[in-house]
């Protein structure tokens, strides 16, 4: 069964703050996201990366970054953390690109709940 | 732009009620059209899924509608159970394309005993 890890459950930060949210995931998967949950407005893709070292922006990377030196870490950093930055963070995986999406669902973790003050 | 609208943002339903969650798209690329199920504290999971070469698809309880023409699909839970109370998001994709999902923005379902 996968797993996907997240470090941290909840999380509270100051404004200004640079804020590291970690993911990792345990069945060799080479996609793996990060969205932004809010309510009313669903799922955000804030970035993914499809390989080591790769990213590409989703639909809100502003004030946002990512890093992924290791296939199954992907780290979503807040270089300055904001108040409207108060969300439940979702990191994702999935199989290859080029596969079926059939075959590829993604899988979640449990998020994390950061608190910006 | 909302490429997936999904409606109703909340729904309240009694047990054993039938709940429905509709979803429309505009892009008529996508061609895999799969719900995720999130419980409260959990992060979502994949519930069912329907590809367009069908207009029904049923898992138990659960069954997507699809109706390729008007560009909607549906969710239908039966007998619905206070268990079935969590967060539902339709997305759609395009197989063997982009292999990332477009989301609706997800439902609230709460099912009294």
């Amino acid at each position: 069964d996968v797993k996907v890890t997240q470090s941290s459950r909840y999380l509270v930060k100051r404004t200004g703050e640079k804020v590291f949210l970690e993911c990792v995931q345990d069945m060799d998967h080479e996609n793996m996201f990060w969205y932004r949950q809010d309510p009313g407005l669903g799922l955000r893709l804030i970035y993914f990366s499809y390989d080591v070292k790769m990213k590409e922006k989703g639909d809100i990377p502003e004030g946002y970054s990512v890093s992924r030196e290791k296939k199954e870490r992907f780290s979503l950093i807040l270089e300055s953390a904001s108040t409207n930055q108060t969300s439940m963070y979702l990191c994702a995986s999935s199989l290859m690109a080029g596969l079926s999406s059939y075959n590829s669902p993604l899988h979640f973790g449990n998020g994390t709940r950061l608190t910006v003050t | 732009q909302q490429q997936v609208k999904q409606s109703p943002q909340s729904l309240i339903v009694q047990k054993g009620g039938i709940s429905i969650i509709n979803c429309a798209y505009e892009n008529t690329a996508f061609d895999y059209f799969p719900w995720y199920q999130q419980f409260p504290g959990k992060g979502p999971a994949l519930l069912i899924a329907i590809r367009p070469d069908v207009s029904e698809k049923k898992e138990g309880r659960f069954t997507i509608s699809f109706n390729k023409s008007a560009k909607q699909f549906s969710l239908h839970i039966m007998d619905s159970q206070p268990g079935d109370s969590a967060t539902y998001f339709c997305a759609a994709s395009i197989n063997g394309g982009s292999y990332i999902p477009t989301f609706g923005r997800g439902t609230s379902l709460i099912v009294h005993p």
